[in-house]
């Protein structure tokens, strides 16, 4: 079956510092990829999506590029900022035809210090 | 912007009792699911529909849950007894086939 394998956390940075979170899947077919926010109290918010290979979606300074030949979509900034401590989901959508559900990762928890 | 509403935010019911989860989704979407997250562990799928049926479930999703859109703009999530384990953050996302967007939850607590 389908499945995402994200890196534990939590993942603790200082301002400014490079992030990344790995993000690899298993998936019959070629799935679309996504990364889900989730700030505290809130509900999740698309980040970014890619739907094909060596696609890349970006959004509010993040970037993840769909690799097909490692099955991975790793989560990447150049400098965070304090206002990105959240938790980060990756979820894979194969759609077969049907509303199918998102599989997500156990998501990673980012702490970001002053 | 607009966005997926969800009430109540928090829900506790005793074990064996009837909830009734509500969810207002985006307007022009016709896609809409339901997923929980137990305290610590994954987001998990519940159930999509579309056109006024079920389109897919998962395992989690027996007889004991069903769903509705009773009227032009609600989408509910019924669990018709409740279980402990049954306690969970309650998500429903609306969107098309190929991209969801996700309401801020109900906590559904069941003692």
């Amino acid at each position: 079956g389908n499945s995402v394998t994200q890196m534990e956390g939590p993942v603790t940075l200082s301002e400014e510092a490079f992030l990344t979170i790995n993000c690899t899947y298993t998936a019959t077919g070629y799935p679309s990829l996504f990364w889900y926010v989730q700030y505290p109290g809130e509900g999740l918010q698309l980040l970014l999506k890619a739907t094909k290979a060596d696609d890349k979606g970006s959004n509010k300074g993040f970037e993840a590029t769909y690799r097909k030949e490692t099955t991975s979509f790793h989560l990447e900034k150049g400098s965070v900022q304090v206002s990105d401590s959240a938790v980060y989901f990756c979820a894979l959508l194969y759609s077969g035809g049907g509303a199918d559900g998102l599989t997500f990762g156990k998501g990673t928890h980012l702490i970001i210090q002053p | 912007e607009p966005e997926v509403t969800q009430t109540p935010s928090h829900q506790v019911t005793q074990m064996g009792q009837e909830v009734i989860l509500r969810c207002v989704p985006i307007s022009n979407h016709l896609y809409f699911y339901w997923y929980r997250q137990i305290l610590g562990q994954k987001v998990e799928f519940l159930v999509s529909f579309y056109n006024n049926e079920i389109s897919e479930k998962s395992e989690i999703f027996d007889d004991q849950f069903s769903v509705e859109r009773p009227d032009g703009s609600n989408f509910t999530l019924k669990i018709r007894s409740t279980k402990l384990e049954d306690s969970a953050m309650y998500f429903c996302a609306s969107g098309t086939a190929y991209e969801q967007y996700f309401g801020p939850g109900t906590r559904l607590t069941v003692t």
